[in-house]
C-alpha cells in the first residue's frame, strides 16, 4: 500500500461538470500539496495546505487532517482542465501519489 | 513563474555514457530537489541540496551524483547511464523545507538511454 494514494486513477468528464478527486494518507504530514502536470509540460504548484479549504478561481481544496484525506474539487470543468493532478505530503520528504488523469470533453 | 530552468529538456544517449543535467534559478531559493518521474510511480527523490555544496540522497540516489557549487545551479550526474534511468527528470525549488512550503518546478528533462 502506497503512503499516498489517489483516486480515482483516471476521470473523465464532460464540460461543465463538478470534478473531485481524492488523496489519501497513511503518514504523518505537515501539509499537503496539490501539483497540476500538463501532458508534455512542467508541473504547476496549485494549494499547499495543512487544515480546512483554500480556494483559487475555479478549484477548491480541502484537508481532514483527522482522517488523513483531501480532496480537489473544480467547479464548472473546462477542456484546459485536462491535465494530470498530484498530491503529495510527508512527515520530513514528500511522498508523491500517482497522480489523476483528468480529461475533460467539451 | 518561478525563474527555474531545466537543461537539456530531451536527451538521448548510449549506455555506459556519463550525462550531466542541469538546474538553474533565479529565485535565491535555499533548496534545491532532483526527481524522476516513472510510469505507475510518483515522484521519486534522487538527491537533494540545502545550501550551497551541501547535499543529501533521496530514495533512489544510487547511480547519480549532484553537486551545487552555486546557490542558483544544481547538476544531476549519471555517472554511466543505464537503460533503467531513461526517465523524466524534474527539478525543484522552495524556499524552506519542501514538506511546508511551496515548491516550484522545472519543466522536465526526458532522457532515454539507449
Amino acid at each position: 500500500k502506497n503512503e499516498v494514494e489517489q483516486s480515482p486513477q483516471n476521470l473523465t468528464a464532460q464540460e461543465g461538470e463538478f470534478i473531485t478527486i481524492n488523496c489519501s494518507y497513511s503518514v504523518g504530514i505537515s501539509a499537503l500539496h496539490w501539483l497540476q502536470q500538463h501532458p508534455g509540460g512542467g508541473i504547476v504548484s496549485l494549494f499547499m495546505l495543512s487544515s480546512g479549504k483554500k480556494k483559487h478561481g475555479r478549484l477548491i481544496a480541502t484537508i481532514n487532517i483527522q482522517e488523513k484525506h483531501s480532496s480537489l474539487h473544480i467547479t464548472a470543468s473546462h477542456p484546459r482542465d485536462s491535465a494530470v493532478y498530484i498530491c503529495a505530503g510527508g512527515p520530513d520528504k514528500l511522498i508523491f501519489g500517482t497522480g489523476t488523469r483528468l480529461q475533460v470533453f467539451p | 513563474d518561478a525563474g527555474i530552468t531545466q537543461s537539456p529538456r530531451h536527451k538521448v544517449t548510449e549506455t555506459g555514457t556519463p550525462v550531466t543535467l542541469r538546474c538553474h534559478q533565479t529565485e535565491n531559493h535555499r533548496y534545491m530537489y532532483w526527481y524522476r518521474q516513472d510510469p505507475g510511480h510518483g515522484l521519486r527523490l534522487i538527491h537533494y541540496s540545502y545550501g550551497v555544496k551541501d547535499t543529501d540522497k533521496g530514495e533512489v540516489s544510487d547511480g547519480y551524483s549532484v553537486s551545487r557549487s552555486k546557490t542558483e545551479d544544481f547538476l544531476l550526474t549519471l555517472e554511466s547511464a543505464t537503460s533503467s534511468q531513461t526517465s523524466v527528470y524534474f527539478c525543484a525549488i522552495s524556499q524552506g523545507v519542501l514538506v511546508g512550503t511551496e515548491a516550484f518546478f522545472g519543466q522536465g528533462t526526458r532522457l532515454t538511454v539507449v
